[in-house]
């Protein structure tokens, strides 16, 4: 079936930093992929969908200044959490759909907790 | 905005079928009904999805009503290792084009022994 992978699954650092989490689709191809935070005892809230080859799409409330995303491959995406503070700790998931939007389900990586101290 | 409601928790002994229930009375004739299910600290597994019909695999069943407002997702024999939170979740389309899977808040299983 179809594999999303994260990377790191867990980091921590210190404030002011930045932080780049990886997202791949192993075994497909994404044009599209999502990225969702998601705070203790929350569900998880979608912050952006990134576009293969242009620029993602935020959320209404998310910092693109901030949030930065790349989506360079078909099988790669990545978000950098710049100039990260306590608030930013979250986990932070990405997800991906091998086929067509609505009949194809969203795969999603097993997130990233990120912690900064 | 979330286009359903679940309610917040559910009870169920094990070995006996887990039926939770959504409602997506808003839904549009081509948007689909996804479940999902996240086990604490790990990313959503996706488990079953439908747009009109009555849907089964490996896992779970879905049922739909004919007027598509509502759903319910049956684990025919819950085990301890579904307690999970179960999220019901309509696919859509936006006005400029995108699409959007949103989490609404789900709703929490705890099967019992």
């Amino acid at each position: 079936g179809a594999v999303v992978s994260q990377h790191p699954s867990r980091v921590i650092c210190k404030s002011g930093t930045s932080v780049k989490i990886e997202c791949r689709s192993l075994d497909f191809q994404a044009t599209t992929m999502f990225w969702y935070r998601q705070f203790p005892k929350q569900s998880l809230m979608l912050m952006a969908t990134s576009n293969e080859g242009s620029k993602a799409t935020y959320e209404q409330g998310v910092e693109k200044d901030k949030f930065l995303i790349n989506h360079a491959s078909l099988t790669l995406s990545t978000l950098t959490v710049t100039s990260a503070h306590p608030e930013d700790s979250s986990f932070y998931i990405c997800s991906a759909s091998p086929g067509q939007f609505y009949n194809s389900p969203l795969h999603f990586g097993n997130g990233t907790r990120l912690t900064v101290t | 905005d979330a286009k359903t409601t679940q309610p917040p928790s559910m009870d169920c002994a094990e070995g006996r079928a887990a039926n939770l229930p959504c409602n997506h009375s808003t839904i549009s004739g081509n948007e689909y009904v996804y479940w999902y299910r996240q086990i604490h600290s790990q990313g959503p597994q996706y488990i079953i999805h439908g747009l009109k019909n009555n849907e089964t695999n490996e896992m779970a069943s879905l049922i739909i009503t004919e007027d598509r407002k509502s759903s319910t997702l049956i684990l025919p024999h819950a085990t301890l290792r579904d307690t999970a939170v179960y999220y019901c979740i309509v696919r859509f389309i936006t006005q400029g084009g995108s699409e959007k899977l949103v989490f609404g808040k789900g709703t929490k299983l705890t099967v019992n022994p």
